[in-house]
């Protein structure tokens, strides 16, 4: 079984600065991939980032960067210069081999507030 | 291409009724998952579909059920529902079934309110 753990519920970032949301997971498979899901007001899930747990390079995707750590099961997502509309629920996931067909595990998810 | 979308948008029920919600993955998607979004309890994956198979399931007792068509739409079915059932359903569809690591797509949900 897999499990994701967000510690933090909320986060606040000024317009044009940096804000890094953390994530912890566990799983016991060797082989499985990380993302970050962006869940604005509308609801419409939205992937922003995504990284395979075989690879050592973090993933990156213009603003957005992941701090993979392995060994310590990490997996924190860094926003750049923050924008008006990158405020949403940011959500972790994992999927992982074996039988986990289909299967994205999530954390409880960040509510991200970017102020003015 | 178009997205994953996902009828009705919006359900109204009584307890003890039963329900069916539709999902209609990206073209060329062959793998379907469904999911439970509640305040309490968030996301919570109900099960996966490919080529008309179920793979995978959640935890959630036998009156959530599902099936996928051969076009790939998928529809889930909540028998007797109960006022717990109240929750936003996201339907999304994967590219490949062969590897399960691929990204999904979600869809806008379906909003279900059990009075």
């Amino acid at each position: 079984a897999q499990t994701v753990t967000q510690s933090q519920p909320e986060m606040s970032v000024q317009e044009a600065e940096t804000v890094t949301l953390s994530c912890t997971y566990d799983t016991s498979e060797s082989d499985y991939y990380l993302f970050w899901y962006k869940q604005p007001p509308s609801r419409q899930m939205i992937l922003v980032i995504r990284q395979e747990a075989y690879k050592q390079q973090n993933a990156t995707e213009n603003r957005f960067s992941v701090n993979f750590q392995k060994a310590a099961k990490s997996f924190s997502l860094k926003i750049s210069d923050s924008q008006l509309g990158d405020a949403a629920m940011y959500f972790c996931a994992v999927n992982a081999g074996g039988t986990s067909y289909g299967k994205l595990t999530f954390g409880q998810g960040t509510i991200l507030t970017v102020h003015p | 291409k178009a997205g994953v979308t996902q009828t009705p948008r919006y359900l109204i029920k009584t307890r003890g009724q039963q329900v069916t919600l539709s999902c209609s993955p990206i073209s060329g998607h062959r793998s379907v998952s469904w999911y439970q979004q509640t305040p309490g309890q968030g996301l919570q994956f109900l099960f996966e579909y490919f080529s008309e198979t179920q793979r995978n399931k959640g935890n959630f007792p036998g009156r959530f059920s599902g099936r996928q068509f051969s076009n790939s739409r998928s529809e889930m079915n909540v028998s007797t529902l109960e006022l717990g059932d109240s929750a936003l359903y996201l339907c999304a569809s994967s590219s490949t079934g062969q590897n399960s690591y691929n990204e999904q797509f979600f869809g806008p949900g379906t909003r279900l309110t059990v009075l």
